[in-house]
């Protein structure tokens, strides 16, 4: 099945900072590959998602850019903010899977005042 | 729609007692998930189900722990006899089988067990 490894998994930065998080996926089937934000407390939720036709995707200060042969793929985050922290995960999902995500194992941000 | 609806939002019980999580997934959503969340092993797929059928339960830790989904609208995770090694958080998640589609998460179940 498909395995996702993500790094770092700990992160901190001071605000005004850009984020960097990556994530390696193994089924080279994968086609769509969301990121989740899971604040203290609460629920994963989704932040930016690709899908494997496209190679990058804005949507403000966040960014998501695949790279199918190398089979990897990052979170950008720029102009960090001090709510920006929480945990961030990544996850593919290959075609064969139905609608199962397979996650990484998260990656704590913390953005420093 | 209200989301993921799952209850309670926190449990506390005794080892060896039963324990059984409720989930209402999001309606027109024929796939839903149990997902539990340790600091120590992250989240983890329980089962999965489509339309209401179990698809994948290898995730299902031991036989103390069962899963039902008798209609679309609802799904139980059970653990008889409960552990202290179970207490995690548990997500329930629903989304729609279709491709590149996004898993809406509950607001989870916090499951003490001393």
């Amino acid at each position: 099945g498909e395995n996702v490894e993500q790094h770092p998994s700990t992160l901190s930065v001071q605000e005004g900072d850009s984020a960097v998080i990556k994530c390696t996926y193994s089924d080279s089937a994968s086609n769509y590959f969301p990121w989740y934000k899971q604040e203290l407390g609460k629920r994963p939720q989704l932040i930016i998602d690709i899908r494997s036709n496209v190679g990058e995707k804005k949507d403000q200060r966040i960014a998501v850019t695949l790279n199918k042969t190398a089979k990897h793929f990052s979170l950008h985050i720029t102009e960090t903010q001090p709510e920006d922290s929480a945990v961030y995960f990544c996850a593919a999902r290959p075609p064969t899977s139905g609608s199962r995500l397979t996650f990484g194992e998260g990656t704590q941000l913390t953005v420093n005042p | 729609d209200a989301g993921v609806i799952q209850s309670p939002r926190h449990e506390v019980t005794e080892m060896g007692q039963e324990v059984t999580l409720r989930c209402k997934p999001i309606s027109g959503h024929n796939s839903l998930f149990w997902y539990r969340q340790t600091m120590m092993r992250g989240l983890e797929l329980l089962i999965y189900f489509n339309n209401n059928v179990p698809i994948d339960d290898s995730g299902m830790p031991e036989d103390r722990f069962s899963a039902k989904m008798p209609n679309a609208s609802f799904s139980t995770l059970k653990i008889q006899p409960s552990e202290p090694r179970d207490s995690a958080v548990y997500f329930c998640a629903s989304s729609k089988e279709t491709m590149g589609t996004e898993a809406f998460f509950g607001q989870g179940t916090r499951l003490t067990v001393v």
